[in-house]
């Protein structure tokens, strides 16, 4: 069972434009709703992250809207660039019994073209 | 800088054949994480480790096992390596305590060829 439902699984944007990654989940527990962005052959790097209170948080270029209501959020990539291009996962954590249980959504391949 | 370091970066191992994937932190993390990750897919948690409890996911073949001598070190150790356990394998810290922390952080991962 998929808890965390991303899409699309492959994006082509232009320089400049604004990508656009959603994602859902069903678990009401989750807690928190980091995003990571990973390299071919590196690890994920955390992004950006949002808790449940919050509707929207931006970090430069990168902004996370959250709607509670919904079980959805997601991320928006503003002026994208070349160098943006990755994969992102979004993800989903609860806090269990001292560690960060982490579900992970299938990945989005973001190709960001000149 | 503080950081998860992975050794090897790459690792070609033959079918059956044990082999010992290694990682170390410097940011004195109480937690570390173990995730395979195979081609174009999400990263899936193997077991980790708080402290010294070793916590295993239900769905972790039993191949697959992990020591943490210390509080800097981990190490995953596959038992006898199937060409299904081909793989990207990547490990993670965080800390838990007054006022969590809930980032992981990753290292780069060891790629796993199995012959």
């Amino acid at each position: 069972q998929q808890q965390v439902k991303q899409s699309p699984q492959s994006l082509i944007v232009q320089k400049g434009g604004i990508s656009i990654i959603n994602c859902a989940y069903e678990n009401t527990a989750f807690d928190y709703f980091p995003w990571y962005q990973q390299f071919p052959g590196k690890g994920p790097a955390l992004l950006i992250a949002i808790r449940p209170d919050v509707s929207e948080k931006k970090e430069g270029r990168f902004t996370i809207s959250f709607n509670k209501s919904a079980k959805q959020f997601s991320l928006h990539i503003m002026d994208s660039q070349p160098g943006d291009s990755a994969t992102y996962f979004c993800a989903a954590t609860i806090n269990s019994g001292g560690y960060q249980k982490v579900t992970f959504g299938i990945g989005t391949k973001l190709q960001v073209i000149p | 800088d503080a950081m998860v370091i992975q050794n090897p970066r790459y690792q070609v191992t033959q079918f059956g054949k044990p082999v010992t994937l290694s990682c170390s932190q410097t940011l004195n993390h109480n937690v570390m994480y173990w995730y395979q990750q195979k081609s174009s897919q999400a990263p899936k948690l193997l077991f980790h480790y708080y402290d010294k409890d070793f916590n295993n996911e239900a769905d972790t073949p039993d191949n697959f096992q992990s020591r943490r001598p210390n509080t800097s070190f981990c190490f995953l150790d596959i038992r006898s390596p199937g060409l299904g356990d081909a793989a990207m394998y990547l490990c993670a810290t965080s800390r838990v305590g007054a006022g969590n922390s809930y980032e992981q952080y990753f290292g780069p991962g060891t790629r796993l060829t199995v012959t």
